[in-house]
């Protein structure tokens, strides 16, 4: 099966603009969870959805939200981004199914925020 | 929320002895425990996982330990290889969803 894939996997954007990432699930998995990594923060939860509907959120502002389509295909958007937006945006997508909950991640989309 | 607590921050060994990352959690209802890898410049990849109805699980040179009652779970590696030489984040799940709690991350070297 192919991984989970992200575009674009770089990006630069100017204070003020918004952006929007797209994820890829592994064929099959329905559960597709956001991760920002920062050297300063680590790895930390932004959402998760599943079945199109956001089932857990972290502790991010309203500038950060996402969606997820009837093909388990996800976006996360950032408006008006700041610099501290720079980061790794990781997507990682899950099975869900029978207690299976392993994640694999994608390869992360660069944001440069300048 | 959860908290989870990883250490050291960095490690280093000499190629063939073992090393052991240590990791705590504040929440009893977490239920799920994996150990992810990441090198430079690529994704955190799934290395080991414990469940919370497991003490132990092995495979291969590495192997991760769980308990419950201190809320501790450690991944040994044994034997340990240049390749090996790599940031490895403890996580931890529970509660309902798929929310992944990280640690800070440990950066072991491998030294020859």
């Amino acid at each position: 099966k192919a991984g989970v894939t992200q575009t674009p996997r770089y990006l630069i954007k100017t204070r003020g603009q918004q952006v929007t990432l797209s994820c890829s699930p592994i064929s099959g998995h329905r559960s597709v969870s956001w991760y920002q990594q920062t050297p300063g923060q680590g790895l930390q939860f932004l959402f998760e959805y599943f079945s199109e509907t956001q089932r857990n959120k972290g502790n991010f502002p309203g500038r950060f939200s996402g969606r997820q389509f009837s093909n388990s295909r996800s976006e996360m958007n950032v408006s008006t981004l700041e610099l501290g937006d720079s980061a790794l945006y990781l997507c990682a997508s899950s099975f869900v199914l029978s207690g299976s909950t392993e994640q694999y991640f994608g390869p992360g989309t660069r944001l440069t925020v300048t | 929320g959860e908290n989870v607590e990883q250490h050291p921050s960095t490690l280093s060994v000499q190629e063939g002895d073992s090393a052991v990352i240590k990791c705590t959690y504040s929440d009893s209802a977490s239920n799920y425990f994996p150990w992810y890898k990441q090198e430079l410049g690529k994704r955190p990849q799934l290395i080991i996982d414990i469940r919370s109805n497991v003490g132990e699980k092995k495979d291969q040179r590495i192997a991760v330990t769980l308990n419950k009652t201190a809320k501790h779970f450690s991944l040994h590696i044994t034997e340990t290889q240049p390749e090996d030489s790599a940031v490895y984040f403890c996580a931890a799940m529970g509660g309902g969803g798929n929310k992944l709690t990280f640690g800070t991350g440990t950066q072991l070297k491998v030294e020859l």
